[in-house]
Parts: C-alpha cells; structure tokens; sequence
C-alpha cells in the first residue's frame, strides 16, 4: 500500500496569512493526488484533483503542486471559512489511501 | 444537483453484520462508480471499496474478507456489507461518487455520512 505522509497534522495560521501543506508518498504516483477539505461539522468537500486542478467554484486563493512523491497545497491568503481539516489521497494504486490530515487553526 | 445519503442501523452489535444503503440522485450509477469510506472518531479517512461503473467491485485488503458492495441500479442504491463487526470498526461512513475520466479519478461528490456504532 502506498503511504501518505501528510505535514504539519496542525498549523495555527492568522486570517490573511499564506500556508502550505505537505503530502508526501512513500512511492512516485505520477500526479495523481486530489486535496480534500474537512470541515468542523464533518461535512467533506473536494477542492483539486490531479494535483492542480481547481474543482468548480473552490476559490482561486487555493492551488496545488507538486510531482514525484512530494505534493503540497497552498491557501495565498486566509478567510475565515478556510480553517478546517484538509487530506490528501492518491489514486495511483489501490488501495486508495488518504494522507493523516492536517488542521487549520485559527492562531 | 447530484446527492448522496447515507442511511443504516445506527447501532450495531459486537460480531454481527453492518448493511449500509446510499441513494443517489442526480447520476447514473452506469456512469459512475461510488466508494464507501470510514473514519473513526477524531481520526482520518479510509478507503473501504468501490463499485465501479461497469459493476466490478474493489476492495481495501485489510477488510476484504468482511466486506461486500452491490447495487441496484434502477433503484441508484450502493450497499455495503461488512460482517464480524468490532468496536474499532465504530466510524462515521461515508459514500462518495467518482469522476473518473482519462487520468482524472477523484471523489467529486460526497455524502454527509451515518455514524455506526459498534456496542452491546
């Protein structure tokens, strides 16, 4: 099974601030990584898919990146409505694994 | 407006069998494939299984043996059955719909998840 290693599992962030989350794979899996959004009242929401496409109408300040075995999402500036869980999750392979999530917290 | 909604017995007990049913509206489940996917209490997020549009089925190894997905497409009902059930399979479940097309493959829709609990 393809491991993935997601960093920091928590960041305390202030509105506005520009942040990042790593995902790492234990394995290369060519691009294939969707971001997923979590938020406090469980509801999950997709946000890129193929490491950098924005699903329809997630906001511009989101975008993805990465290749190989590294991938990382980044918010340019913070809205309120941003502090939430995020995952990551492959698709090279099966099984479908998800990274352990990162939280979003207000600072 | 595709939806999907989870529903299920709630409560289940130690060694027996969950059945979880997922209605969709708004796709065709001969065009999609839906997965099911747990997370435990203050945990992350496990892929379970799929059915895939053509029917087939996939499954996470580390349940397969317990676990089963079906569908009754004239209905856009997804099943899931996993017997032997334990404590540590008390989660939150989720069924998801995919979008899958050349090397896109992703969970597009999501439902808003039935919380089992595995107690006597």
């Amino acid at each position: 099974d393809i491991q993935m290693t997601q960093t920091p599992s928590s960041m305390p962030a202030s509105l506005g601030e520009r942040v990042t989350i790593s995902c790492r794979a234990s394995q290369g899996i060519s691009n294939y990584l969707n971001w997923y959004q979590q938020k406090p009242d469980g509801t999950i929401k997709p946000l890129i898919y193929y490491t950098s496409n924005l699903q329809s109408g997630v906001p511009s300040r989101f975008s993805g990146s990465g290749s190989g075995t590294d991938y990382s999402l980044t918010i340019s500036s913070l809205e309120p409505e941003d502090f939430a869980m995020y995952y990551c999750q492959q698709y090279d392979s099966s099984p479908l694994t998800f990274g352990s999530g990162t939280k979003l917290e207000i600072k | 407006q595709v939806q999907l909604k989870e529903s299920g017995p709630g409560l289940v007990q130690p060694s027996q069998t969950l059945s979880l049913t997922c209605t969709v509206s708004g796709l065709s489940l001969t065009s999609n494939s839906v997965s099911w996917i747990r997370q435990p209490p203050g945990k992350g997020l496990e892929w379970m299984g799929v059915i895939w549009s053509n029917g087939g089925t996939d499954y996470n190894s580390a349940i397969k043996s317990r676990l089963s997905i079906s569908r009754d497409t004239s209905k856009s009902q997804v099943f899931l059955k996993m017997n032997s059930l334990q404590t540590e399979d008390t989660a939150m479940y989720f069924c998801a719909s995919h979008i899958t097309m050349m090397v896109i493959d992703w969970f597009a829709y999501w439902g808003q998840g039935t919380l089992v609990t595995v107690s006597s």
